[in-house]
């Protein structure tokens, strides 16, 4: 069975510092993976996807992930965060072959002005 | 616009009573889903619908029901069975883009209290 770990359950940083939230999975197939973002009080929204090609993948917002396949990595990155990232982050991966996702447990992030 | 509604967006249930949860999609999207949202557990899956009139089960379908008679609806019937239906609930569909293989997107939410 897929399983993705998010390691990092709570992170607490400053306004500028960088970000690296870690996601793992467990799949031995092809992956389509995903960094979804839970603002306050919003809805779960795509922040970035990969399915092939370059490993490294831009998103919204300044966001970037990496797709490390030797890892089975897909962590997310950011240089410099803003208050306004403040959320929730859930790693997500789909198996090509269907249509079941699996979700990490999520990271709550902090930014403090 | 497009996209998908839940409601309500707060729903109480009393003890040993039967709730049903909406979700309407107008995305024409093929596949729709059923998430619970617990402080901590991240996202667990409690049914999933492929097609019309087609559902499977996820990791946590016992106390919960659905139906998928249109496409466009997939409501959730959280039953007296369920233990512990406190929580907030999540409706999403996907779509296979060419080339690039489902994505998920994700409606407002249910949260249920029991009192």
């Amino acid at each position: 069975a897929q399983s993705v770990s998010q390691h990092n359950h709570h992170v607490i940083l400053s306004e500028a510092a960088s970000l690296e939230l870690g996601c793992n999975y467990s799949y031995g197939g092809t992956v389509n993976l995903f960094w979804y973002v839970q603002y306050p009080g919003q809805h779960l929204q795509l922040l970035l996807k990969y399915f092939s090609g370059d490993p490294l993948v831009k998103g919204i917002k300044g966001f970037e992930a990496e797709f490390i396949k030797s890892k089975f990595s897909f962590n997310l990155r950011k240089p410099s965060v803003q208050w306004s990232d403040t959320a929730e982050y859930f790693c997500a991966v789909n198996g090509w072959a269907g249509n079941q996702f699996y979700f990490g447990t999520g990271t709550s992030l902090t930014v403090i002005p | 616009d497009g996209g998908i509604t839940q409601s309500p967006k707060y729903l109480f249930r009393k003890e040993g009573q039967n709730v049903t949860l909406s979700c309407e999609q107008n995305l024409n999207h093929d596949a729709m889903y059923w998430y619970r949202q617990d402080p901590g557990q991240g996202l667990r899956l409690i049914y999933y619908s492929q097609i019309v009139n087609d559902f499977q089960k996820g990791d946590i379908a016992e106390g919960y029901s659905v139906s998928r008679e249109k496409k466009e609806s997939f409501p959730l019937t959280v039953t007296s069975a369920q233990k512990n239906p406190t929580a907030f609930y999540l409706c999403a569909s996907s779509t296979r883009l060419p080339g690039q293989g489902e994505t998920q997107y994700f409606g407002p939410g249910t949260r249920l209290l029991v009192l």
